[in-house]
């Protein structure tokens, strides 16, 4: 079955402990993008890649780190996780850039305290 | 700037009857118009898209949109809903390095 797979689903930890949230795809896309949900503000791009280890910023990439070394994966860090990071994080993929719809994992819902 | 605006942050309406949610967008550039579904607990999934052509799309679960380039709108309409579309919905507008989410329209269905 096609899925982008995030890991953990949910956590609670707290300030200053680094984390790191998996996410996984099985469909062969070069496209993976992260983003955080929040109330009101929809969804916000944190990064994004291309393709392997090519990583750009999104809107609001403060605070986080990600790495793409294989095709299928793509982690964000949180080096030094703060309460202003609580939030529900969506990973997502597509085949390419611009016109491929986006498919989306199950999501991670952090509480940072 | 590009920015997407949906201009409902809630839409209640009974069960068989039509809904409408908006959406409109600015930018300078041409885009690709996305509308994403997110029940609770879940991902966002594609309800359908427009790249090009027709500017009248029909995507999953009966819904479609029309796509209106001089009002810059996307309007997602459904002719009967259904309780189970209750759901927030989500306007998305992609451009050569850019995806841009609206802030969401949670339909509320009620029997």
């Amino acid at each position: 079955e096609a899925q982008v797979t995030q890991n953990p689903r949910y956590l609670i930890t707290v300030t200053g402990k680094k984390l790191t949230v998996t996410c996984s795809q099985n469909m062969n896309h070069e496209y993976m993008s992260w983003y955080r949900q929040d109330p009101g503000l929809g969804l916000r791009q944190i990064y994004y890649s291309m393709n392997v280890e090519v990583t750009d910023k999104g809107d609001v990439p403060e605070g986080y780190k990600v790495s793409r070394k294989e095709k299928r994966n793509f982690p964000l860090i949180l080096e030094s996780p703060s309460p202003n990071q609580t939030s529900l994080y969506f990973c997502a993929s597509s085949l390419s850039w611009g016109d491929q719809p986006q498919h989306f994992g199950d999501g991670t819902r952090l509480s940072i305290l | 700037a590009q920015s997407v605006t949906q201009l409902d942050s809630q839409v209640p309406v009974f069960e068989e009857a039509p809904v409408e949610l908006r959406c409109n967008y600015s930018s300078s550039v041409s885009v690709y118009l996305f509308w994403y579904v997110q029940y609770p607990n879940q991902g966002l999934q594609l309800l359908l898209k427009y790249l090009s052509g027709s500017t009248l799309v029909k995507g999953i679960n009966g819904f479609e949109a029309e796509f209106n380039k001089s009002q810059t709108s996307f309007h997602l309409r459904k002719p009967s809903v259904h309780i189970s579309d209750t759901a927030e919905y989500f306007c998305a507008v992609s451009s050569t390095d850019k995806l841009i989410f609206g802030t969401g329209t949670r339909l509320q269905v009620f029997p």
